[in-house]
């Protein structure tokens, strides 16, 4: 069955620490997988995408990820936190990559919370 | 600011009514997403159109419905509402059938319905 998890429900960090945001997911191949941000009373905000060009992928604010295929892993990184990254955080994975069909599976979010 | 815009912001009803939930796509974008976003089951992909035709179905109730029009702004349309129904609902676009490299979905700042 296709799936996609975040290991951590809540992640607190002190400003200035990196930033762990972990994600898995579950498909017999490689999909579309995207990291969006969502600020309180906010919409979502794409963070970045992967699409296969790059393994590590850049995305806005210093964040990036890493698609490791062996582990089905995606974890979003940032190496400095900043008080304004608090917010929720949301694996998604489009498991129809490659065809007509754009449904978007989301994570359960994971809440970043930054420390002075 | 995505480009997608949502109407009305904030949306106060009583059981049993019907509410009209309007989203107007970015310019040039032909597909529309419609997402759920509650406390219980998260974030959930409801339904997709592209230009004017239905293409894929989520876990959407049968007293919800929706349309995209010619000019491509989409509706979704909640009737018999129950207290469940209480949630965050968002509209996405993207720019064509999410083929390779098109699937970046942009969210609009969704429409908070509430139900007493």
């Amino acid at each position: 069955a296709q799936s996609v998890t975040q290991l951590d429900s809540h992640v607190s960090v002190s400003e200035g620490t990196p930033v762990l945001l972990r994600c898995n997911y579950s498909s017999s191949y490689s999909p579309s997988l995207f990291w969006y941000v969502q600020h309180p009373n906010k919409g979502l905000q794409l963070l970045l995408k992967y699409t296969s060009a790059a393994t590590l992928v850049k995305g806005i604010n210093g964040f990036e990820a890493e698609f490791k295929k062996s582990e089905t892993s995606f974890h979003l990184t940032k190496p400095s936190a900043h008080m304004s990254d608090a917010a929720e955080y949301f694996c998604v994975v489009n498991f129809d990559r490659g065809s007509t069909l754009g449904r978007l599976y989301f994570g359960r979010g994971t809440q970043l919370t930054v420390w002075p | 600011d995505s480009g997608v815009t949502q109407t009305p912001k904030h949306l106060i009803t009583a059981t049993g009514q019907r509410v009209t939930l309007r989203c107007s796509p970015r310019s040039g974008d032909l597909s529309v997403y419609w997402y759920q976003q509650s406390l219980d089951q998260g974030l959930q992909f409801l339904i997709q159109y592209y230009n004017g035709e239905e293409r894929a179905k989520g876990n959407i109730l049968e007293r919800f419905s929706a349309q995209q029009f010619p000019d491509l702004h989409s509706e979704l349309n909640l009737s018999s509402l129950e207290l469940g129904d209480s949630a965050l609902y968002f509209c996405a676009s993207s720019v064509d059938p999410p083929r390779m490299g098109g699937d970046t979905q942009y969210f609009g700042p969704g429409t908070r319905l509430t139900v007493l």
